[in-house]
Protein backbone atom coordinates (compact mmCIF):
# COMPACT_ATOMS: atom_id res chain seq x y z
CA UNK A 1 0.00 0.00 0.00
CA UNK A 2 1.65 3.36 -1.15
CA UNK A 3 -0.65 5.41 0.64
CA UNK A 4 -3.59 7.75 -0.08
CA UNK A 5 -3.77 8.17 -4.28
CA UNK A 6 -6.19 9.94 -6.35
CA UNK A 7 -6.56 10.69 -10.26
CA UNK A 8 -5.98 12.57 -12.21
CA UNK A 9 -3.60 14.52 -10.89
CA UNK A 10 -4.27 17.56 -12.98
CA UNK A 11 -8.39 18.64 -14.83
CA UNK A 12 -9.22 21.50 -16.51
CA UNK A 13 -12.63 21.71 -17.71
CA UNK A 14 -14.21 23.96 -19.38
CA UNK A 15 -17.38 26.23 -17.50
CA UNK A 16 -20.48 24.34 -17.25
CA UNK A 17 -18.82 20.78 -17.04
CA UNK A 18 -18.79 18.22 -15.02
CA UNK A 19 -16.03 16.93 -13.64
CA UNK A 20 -15.39 13.54 -11.46
CA UNK A 21 -12.78 12.69 -8.85
CA UNK A 22 -11.26 9.73 -7.41
CA UNK A 23 -9.87 8.92 -4.70
CA UNK A 24 -8.60 4.97 -3.24
CA UNK A 25 -7.12 5.44 0.43
CA UNK A 26 -5.21 3.68 2.92
CA UNK A 27 -6.47 0.01 2.64
CA UNK A 28 -6.56 -0.38 6.32
CA UNK A 29 -8.50 2.99 6.90
CA UNK A 30 -11.77 3.14 7.45
CA UNK A 31 -12.24 6.86 7.15
CA UNK A 32 -12.11 9.09 4.15
CA UNK A 33 -11.97 12.64 3.91
CA UNK A 34 -12.79 15.33 1.51
CA UNK A 35 -10.72 18.66 1.58
CA UNK A 36 -10.55 21.91 -0.33
CA UNK A 37 -7.47 24.35 -0.63
CA UNK A 38 -7.09 27.53 -2.72
CA UNK A 39 -4.01 28.99 -3.72
CA UNK A 40 -2.06 30.44 -0.30
CA UNK A 41 -5.02 28.99 2.09
CA UNK A 42 -4.90 25.89 4.30
CA UNK A 43 -7.22 22.52 3.72
CA UNK A 44 -11.07 23.93 3.89
CA UNK A 45 -13.40 20.51 4.90
CA UNK A 46 -15.79 19.55 2.08
CA UNK A 47 -16.66 16.11 4.05
CA UNK A 48 -15.85 12.71 5.23
CA UNK A 49 -17.28 9.23 5.39
CA UNK A 50 -17.28 6.35 7.75
CA UNK A 51 -16.92 3.81 6.08
CA UNK A 52 -20.07 4.17 3.44
CA UNK A 53 -21.61 6.26 5.22
CA UNK A 54 -21.49 10.03 4.59
CA UNK A 55 -21.29 11.35 8.30
CA UNK A 56 -20.59 15.09 7.54
CA UNK A 57 -20.98 17.60 5.16
CA UNK A 58 -19.47 21.17 5.06
CA UNK A 59 -21.87 24.26 4.00
CA UNK A 60 -18.87 24.88 1.32
CA UNK A 61 -20.59 21.07 -0.49
CA UNK A 62 -23.25 22.97 -2.63
CA UNK A 63 -25.98 20.98 -4.26
CA UNK A 64 -23.49 21.13 -7.38
CA UNK A 65 -21.24 18.60 -5.56
CA UNK A 66 -21.80 15.10 -4.47
CA UNK A 67 -19.36 12.53 -2.79
CA UNK A 68 -19.89 8.56 -2.86
CA UNK A 69 -17.81 5.83 -1.04
CA UNK A 70 -19.65 3.20 -2.49
CA UNK A 71 -18.80 -0.58 -0.62
CA UNK A 72 -16.54 1.34 1.95
CA UNK A 73 -13.29 1.68 -0.55
CA UNK A 74 -12.62 3.96 -3.22
CA UNK A 75 -14.68 7.23 -2.85
CA UNK A 76 -14.95 10.27 -6.15
CA UNK A 77 -16.18 13.27 -5.89
CA UNK A 78 -18.02 15.04 -8.75
CA UNK A 79 -18.58 18.21 -9.57
CA UNK A 80 -21.62 19.52 -11.92
CA UNK A 81 -21.95 22.59 -13.80
CA UNK A 82 -18.74 23.86 -12.79
CA UNK A 83 -17.45 27.21 -12.27
CA UNK A 84 -14.40 29.28 -12.25
CA UNK A 85 -14.68 29.58 -8.31
CA UNK A 86 -14.16 25.78 -8.21
CA UNK A 87 -10.92 26.20 -9.43
CA UNK A 88 -8.56 24.40 -6.45
CA UNK A 89 -6.91 21.66 -5.20
CA UNK A 90 -9.25 18.76 -4.30
CA UNK A 91 -7.62 16.73 -1.47
CA UNK A 92 -8.34 13.57 -0.34
CA UNK A 93 -6.95 11.90 3.08
CA UNK A 94 -7.82 8.78 4.95
CA UNK A 95 -7.68 8.13 8.88
CA UNK A 96 -8.39 5.56 11.50
CA UNK A 97 -11.77 6.23 13.36
CA UNK A 98 -10.41 7.54 16.37
CA UNK A 99 -8.01 9.61 14.33
CA UNK A 100 -4.93 7.68 15.88
CA UNK A 101 -1.52 8.96 13.84
CA UNK A 102 -3.86 11.69 12.27
CA UNK A 103 -5.08 11.55 8.44
CA UNK A 104 -2.77 10.59 5.60
CA UNK A 105 -3.47 13.05 2.61
CA UNK A 106 -3.03 12.51 -1.49
CA UNK A 107 -0.97 14.68 -3.55
CA UNK A 108 -4.72 15.88 -4.83
CA UNK A 109 -6.47 16.93 -8.24
CA UNK A 110 -5.77 20.32 -8.79
CA UNK A 111 -9.22 21.60 -11.24
CA UNK A 112 -8.83 24.60 -13.62
CA UNK A 113 -11.71 25.68 -14.59
CA UNK A 114 -11.36 27.64 -17.96
CA UNK B 1 -14.55 33.35 10.36
CA UNK B 2 -10.94 31.69 10.82
CA UNK B 3 -11.27 28.91 13.05
CA UNK B 4 -7.43 28.86 13.66
CA UNK B 5 -5.37 31.87 12.94
CA UNK B 6 -1.91 31.56 11.52
CA UNK B 7 1.39 33.90 11.90
CA UNK B 8 3.75 34.78 10.22
CA UNK B 9 2.55 34.48 6.41
CA UNK B 10 6.31 33.92 5.48
CA UNK B 11 9.09 33.31 6.98
CA UNK B 12 12.75 33.31 5.98
CA UNK B 13 15.67 31.75 8.13
CA UNK B 14 18.92 30.95 8.13
CA UNK B 15 20.72 27.08 8.29
CA UNK B 16 21.00 25.78 11.62
CA UNK B 17 18.64 29.12 12.74
CA UNK B 18 15.47 28.43 14.60
CA UNK B 19 12.14 28.76 12.72
CA UNK B 20 8.83 29.98 15.07
CA UNK B 21 5.63 29.29 13.87
CA UNK B 22 2.45 30.64 15.76
CA UNK B 23 -0.90 30.02 15.93
CA UNK B 24 -4.49 30.62 18.13
CA UNK B 25 -7.96 29.36 18.13
CA UNK B 26 -10.77 30.24 20.30
CA UNK B 27 -12.88 27.60 20.16
CA UNK B 28 -12.05 25.75 23.90
CA UNK B 29 -13.77 22.25 22.42
CA UNK B 30 -10.50 21.55 20.35
CA UNK B 31 -8.80 18.79 21.84
CA UNK B 32 -6.11 18.21 19.57
CA UNK B 33 -3.67 20.08 17.28
CA UNK B 34 -1.42 18.63 14.76
CA UNK B 35 1.09 20.40 12.80
CA UNK B 36 0.97 19.48 9.06
CA UNK B 37 4.35 20.12 6.48
CA UNK B 38 3.29 20.42 2.49
CA UNK B 39 5.67 20.65 -0.39
CA UNK B 40 4.49 22.06 -3.76
CA UNK B 41 2.60 19.36 -5.73
CA UNK B 42 2.18 17.62 -2.86
CA UNK B 43 -0.96 16.78 -0.10
CA UNK B 44 0.06 18.08 3.82
CA UNK B 45 1.58 15.81 5.66
CA UNK B 46 1.73 15.01 9.33
CA UNK B 47 4.69 16.22 11.40
CA UNK B 48 4.01 16.60 14.68
CA UNK B 49 0.80 16.75 16.74
CA UNK B 50 -0.40 17.66 20.65
CA UNK B 51 -3.02 17.22 23.23
CA UNK B 52 -3.79 19.93 25.58
CA UNK B 53 -3.38 17.95 28.56
CA UNK B 54 0.38 18.62 27.68
CA UNK B 55 2.66 21.89 27.63
CA UNK B 56 5.10 20.45 25.11
CA UNK B 57 5.93 18.00 23.01
CA UNK B 58 9.05 17.11 21.19
CA UNK B 59 10.09 15.10 17.95
CA UNK B 60 13.68 15.31 16.85
CA UNK B 61 14.29 18.72 16.13
CA UNK B 62 10.30 19.87 16.11
CA UNK B 63 8.80 21.34 19.44
CA UNK B 64 4.99 21.80 19.84
CA UNK B 65 4.48 24.61 22.88
CA UNK B 66 1.27 24.57 23.64
CA UNK B 67 -0.31 27.51 26.06
CA UNK B 68 -3.99 26.23 26.98
CA UNK B 69 -4.88 29.52 29.18
CA UNK B 70 -3.95 31.78 26.01
CA UNK B 71 -5.26 29.29 23.43
CA UNK B 72 -2.13 29.14 21.39
CA UNK B 73 0.56 26.66 20.19
CA UNK B 74 3.56 27.15 18.38
CA UNK B 75 5.56 25.26 16.21
CA UNK B 76 9.83 25.18 17.06
CA UNK B 77 12.22 23.70 14.25
CA UNK B 78 15.87 23.70 16.08
CA UNK B 79 18.96 23.78 13.52
CA UNK B 80 16.67 24.15 10.39
CA UNK B 81 17.54 22.95 6.95
CA UNK B 82 17.00 23.94 3.70
CA UNK B 83 14.96 20.78 3.15
CA UNK B 84 12.85 22.31 5.83
CA UNK B 85 11.35 24.93 3.22
CA UNK B 86 8.14 23.93 3.00
CA UNK B 87 4.60 25.41 3.44
CA UNK B 88 3.57 24.62 7.22
CA UNK B 89 0.25 24.60 8.55
CA UNK B 90 -1.31 24.33 12.36
CA UNK B 91 -4.57 22.85 12.71
CA UNK B 92 -6.97 21.98 15.18
CA UNK B 93 -9.97 19.46 15.84
CA UNK B 94 -12.69 18.22 18.07
CA UNK B 95 -11.06 14.92 19.26
CA UNK B 96 -8.74 13.05 16.47
CA UNK B 97 -11.17 11.80 13.96
CA UNK B 98 -13.53 14.41 12.73
CA UNK B 99 -12.27 17.37 10.89
CA UNK B 100 -9.36 19.92 11.05
CA UNK B 101 -9.70 22.95 10.76
CA UNK B 102 -6.45 24.47 9.25
CA UNK B 103 -4.55 27.43 9.87
CA UNK B 104 -3.76 29.68 6.37
CA UNK B 105 -0.13 28.44 6.09
CA UNK B 106 3.76 29.48 6.50
CA UNK B 107 5.97 29.82 4.10
CA UNK B 108 9.45 28.46 5.11
CA UNK B 109 12.31 29.14 3.82
CA UNK B 110 15.89 27.74 4.86
CA UNK B 111 18.53 30.11 3.29
CA UNK B 112 22.15 27.57 3.00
Amino acid sequence: DTGVSQDPRHKITKRGQNVTFRCDPISEHNRLYWYRQTLGQGPEFLTYFQNEAQLEKSRLLSDRFSAERPKGSFSTLEIQRTEQGDSAMYLCASSFSTGQYGYTFGSGTRLTVV
Amino acid sequence: QQQVKQSPQSLIVQKGGISIINCAYENTAFDYFPWYQQFPGKGPALLIAIRPDVSEKKEGRFTISFNKSAKQFSLHIMDSQPGDSATYFCAASIDTGNQFYFGTGTSLTVIP
